[in-house]
């Protein structure tokens, strides 16, 4: 089935410590987005890419990073986690920019203790 | 930019009443909008968008919308509840070309037998 996977489903990370959560999508979409999900405020965007090569910053970049090596991988790291990213992880993709509507993978939930 | 608030954190209604979660954006361009759909521990889903064109929008499992410019609103409605309706709500919107889709924080949708 096509789609987005992300991975790991569930993390618990110490503080300080390194962490990548994979997106891999299998539609060929050009546009591939990272957002967290926090009670309250809805979904934020952190970091996107238009295409495999490019990427930018969104809402809330701040401690997060990005790559975009090829069309179907878009891997989210934390350098050095803090408490305040314990969150819900949301990696989406469209055909081609935000208007087309999004993709979403299942989510990646991340506490941080 | 654009933003998005949703009228209501909590909607409950009984089996076979008329669902109705509200949408009020802001935007300094024509907008593009959406709904989407989150089942527990899953990602978004998507209902329906608006783009261009007919204001009046239908989407999956019964569900419409209805693109209202003078009021700024993009209200969700659904004739006759059923339970499998209960989820949470995002409306959200975009620019055209844009790559930052902004969320509502969220209506959680009761349906009570």
């Amino acid at each position: 089935i096509a789609g987005i996977t992300q991975a790991p489903t569930s993390q618990i990370l110490a503080a300080g410590r390194r962490m990548t959560l994979r997106c891999t999508q299998d539609m060929r979409h050009n546009a591939m987005y990272w957002y967290r999900q926090d009670l309250g405020l809805g979904l934020r965007l952190i970091h996107y890419s238009n295409t495999a090569g490019t990427t930018g910053k969104g809402e809330v970049p701040d401690g997060y990073s990005v790559s975009r090596a090829n069309t179907d991988d878009f891997p989210l790291t934390l350098a050095s986690a803090v408490p305040s990213q314990t969150s819900v992880y949301f990696c989406a993709s469209s055909p081609d920019g935000a208007n087309y509507g999004y993709t979403f993978g299942s989510g990646t939930r991340l506490t941080v203790v | 930019a654009q933003s998005v608030t949703q009228l209501g954190s909590h909607v409950s209604v009984s089996e076979g009443a008329l669902v109705l979660l509200r949408c009020n954006y802001s935007s300094s361009v024509p907008p593009y909008l959406f709904w989407y759909v989150q089942y527990p521990n899953q990602g978004l889903q998507l209902l329906l968008k608006y783009t261009t064109g007919a204001t009046l929008v239908k989407g999956i499992n019964g569900f419409e919308a209805e693109f209202k410019k003078s009021e700024t609103s993009f209200h969700l409605t659904k004739p006759s509840a059923h339970m499998s309706d209960a989820a949470e709500y995002f409306c959200a919107v975009s620019r055209y070309n844009n790559n930052d889709m902004r969320f509502g924080a969220g209506t959680r949708l009761t349906v009570k037998p």
